[in-house]
């Protein structure tokens, strides 16, 4: 299996602007959870999927962030629009169940100029 | 007071070493307790994962948890460059990961 597959790998993109985030899950996985990583803060879980479900999304930062999962094999998580304080790397990661242990993507790294 | 401290470090030791990397929490619902390896520019894996107090050994890689103090520590024999990445400890009751701030480690040749 490919692992966790995250794109893209990196984002440039100007204050304002619309950014789409890309997750494909490990196949078989149930549960899908977007994480975003600074220095400051670590790595803080965004929103938990199960069954393509969101079932916690107390993590999203502001309406500006929304999440999707129209199926089993794919995620989306949109910022519109962007903002600078919104670089950081952000992490798909997938499990068997919501108990099993966590796989994560390579990551995306986003910066808002 | 902070759900999950951990010293971010950076730790540099040679090649060798022992390495003890800790973590204190104050959330006594925690029931999992893991330690995460971060590679530079890639995502986390995991490391080691034990659910009770006590040691649990894996290799040259052993966990401690002490439940009682609601600390836990990763120790590391014989360090290898190769160990080099940031150690981020995570806590759970559920789904839902609690993580560290990473504890950046590494070895000197």
């Amino acid at each position: 299996d490919a692992g966790v597959i995250q794109s893209p790998r990196h984002e440039v993109t100007e204050m304002g602007q619309e950014v789409t985030l890309r997750c494909k899950p490990i196949s078989g996985h149930n549960s899908l959870f977007w994480y975003r990583q600074t220095m400051m803060r670590g790595l803080e879980l965004l929103i938990y999927f199960n069954n393509n479900v969101p079932i916690d999304d107390s993590g999203m930062p502001e309406d500006r962030f929304s999440a999707k999962m129209p199926n089993a094999s794919f995620s989306t998580l949109k910022i519109q629009p962007s903002e600078p304080r919104d670089s950081a790397v952000y992490f798909c990661a997938s499990s068997l169940s919501q108990y099993n242990e966590q796989f994560f993507g390579p990551g995306t790294r986003l910066t808002v100029l | 007071q902070k759900e999950v401290e951990q010293d971010p470090g950076p730790l540099s030791v040679p090649e060798g070493a022992i390495v003890s990397l800790n973590c204190t929490y104050s959330n006594s619902a925690f029931q999992y307790f893991m330690w995460y390896r971060q590679y530079s520019r890639k995502g986390p894996e995991l490391l080691m994962y034990t659910y009770s107090s006590g040691n649990k050994e894996d290799g040259r890689f052993t966990a401690q948890v002490d439940k009682s103090s609601k600390y836990i520590s990763l120790f590391i024999r014989d360090s290898q460059p190769s160990d080099s990445a940031s150690y981020l400890c995570a806590f759970s009751g559920t789904y839902k990961y609690i993580f560290g701030t990473g504890t950046r480690l590494k070895v000197l040749a």
